[in-house]
Order: C-alpha cells, then sequence, then structure tokens
C-alpha cells in the first residue's frame, strides 16, 4: 500500500519567511509524529499527534513552530519567521499500533 | 529524559563478515527498542524492534539482543553484503505512541 507522503520534497526560503510541510500518513494509521534531522544526527522528535489532537509537543523548539492535523489525517508543520538555523530535513511518521513508526522521505527545508 | 547513546560511528568490513551496533540507554522505562536503515537521501526504514518482554529477535541475517538491566541493546547482521552499506539508528520509547529518541548513528561500509 502507499506509505507516508511529505510535500514538498524540497523548499527553499528566505530568512524571516513563513512555510508550511504536508505530510500525509498511511491511511487509517492515527498516530503521527514530526522529527527534524540534522546532517549526521539522528532524528530529533518534535511533536507527537494521537488523531487530531497533539499529544505531545515537548520537542518543538519555540514557539515559531506550530502543527495541525484537524481532520485525523493530514498534518501540517507551520514554521514562521524562519532562521538559518531551522535548515534540516524534516521527517514525518505514521503508526497503527503507536509502537512501529514509518517515515516518509521528508522536506528538506534549506533556510537562506 | 531519555539519553541513547550508540557506538561505533563508524564500522567497515568485508563481504560475509558479521556487522555489531551497540546502543545504551538511560531511561530504565524504556520498552521498545527499533532499529532503522537509512540509505543516502532516503527515508529512515524500520528494519527489526524488540519490546522489553524478549531478550532477543532474529530476522533473517538481522537480529537484536536487548539486557534490561544493564541497559543496552544490539544489532547483529551476519553475512553482510555490500547493500547492507547505510547508517544504522537504534532508538528507545517508553510506551505505545511516545516519541522515539533516537541514537547518533551508525555508518555501516561493506565492501566486497
Amino acid at each position: 500500500g502507499a506509505g507516508v507522503s511529505q510535500t514538498p520534497s524540497n523548499k527553499v526560503t528566505e530568512k524571516g519567511k513563513y512555510v508550511e510541510l504536508r505530510c500525509d500518513p498511511i491511511s487509517g494509521h492515527t498516530a503521527l509524529y514530526w522529527y527534524r534531522q540534522s546532517l549526521g544526527q539522528g532524528p530529533e522528535f518534535l511533536i507527537y499527534f494521537q488523531g487530531t489532537g497533539a499529544a505531545d509537543d515537548s520537542g518543538l523548539p519555540n514557539d515559531r513552530f506550530f502543527a495541525v492535523r484537524p481532520e485525523g489525517s493530514v498534518s501540517t508543520l507551520k514554521i514562521q519567521r524562519t532562521e538559518r538555523g531551522d535548515s534540516a530535513v524534516y521527517l514525518c511518521a505514521s503508526s497503527l499500533s503507536g509502537f512501529e513508526q514509518y517515515f516518509g522521505p521528508g522536506t528538506r527545508l534549506t533556510v537562506t | 529524559g531519555e539519553n541513547v547513546e550508540q557506538h561505533p560511528s563508524t564500522l567497515s568490513v568485508q563481504e560475509g563478515d558479521s556487522a555489531v551496533i551497540k546502543c545504551t540507554y538511560s531511561d530504565s522505562a524504556s520498552n521498545y527498542f527499533p532499529w532503522y536503515k537509512q540509505e543516502l537521501g532516503k527515508r529512515p526504514q524500520l528494519i527489526i524492534d524488540i519490546r522489553s518482554n524478549v531478550g532477543e529477535k532474529k530476522d533473517q541475517r538481522i537480529a537484536v539482543t536487548l539486557n534490561k538491566t544493564a541497559k543496552h541493546f544490539s544489532l547483529h547482521i551476519t553475512e553482510t553484503q555490500p547493500e547492507d552499506s547505510a547508517v544504522y539508528f537504534c532508538a528507545a520509547g517508553n510506551q505505545a505512541g511516545t516519541a522515539l529518541i533516537f541514537g547518533k548513528g551508525t555508518t555501516l561500509s561493506v565492501s566486497s
């Protein structure tokens, strides 16, 4: 079946701009996660949704980051006033059981 | 919070040899330990996982062992092949639906 998909695959933006990153989870997966991966590092947790609600947003680095999942399926990660330090690959994962997490291909964000 | 240490950071083996990657974790409440394989520019791919109620799990050429007392777990790959070359990440989670905490990764190179 179709895996987790993310759009866009690449995003280049100028410092200070607003960006939205989209994640389409595997159909039927109620749990959705956002991670951020910097070069040479493992994925770093940002936020976890169970259904429509954010069950854990403790990984969001500051209030410039926000995520929504209004209908319990597609999720959007929103970053305001982007900074060069936000440059990374943003990964989305979904899970049916809450244990096995399946990742999307990621969005590579570059802030110039 | 949880901290996961992974070593070695790089590992080079000859085709047909075995490879072992080790991880330690700090939170005794952690009970789920997945391993991911990530090829360059690709998504992390779940290859095997283990829960705390078992000490070992095997799937063809790969196996994972868990020592809860010592708080460490290991990935074993036997009869390595060039296509096993990738970055491998271990992770730990403490219940269904929570964030995974990842190690920094091991770059495995298998030469023929």
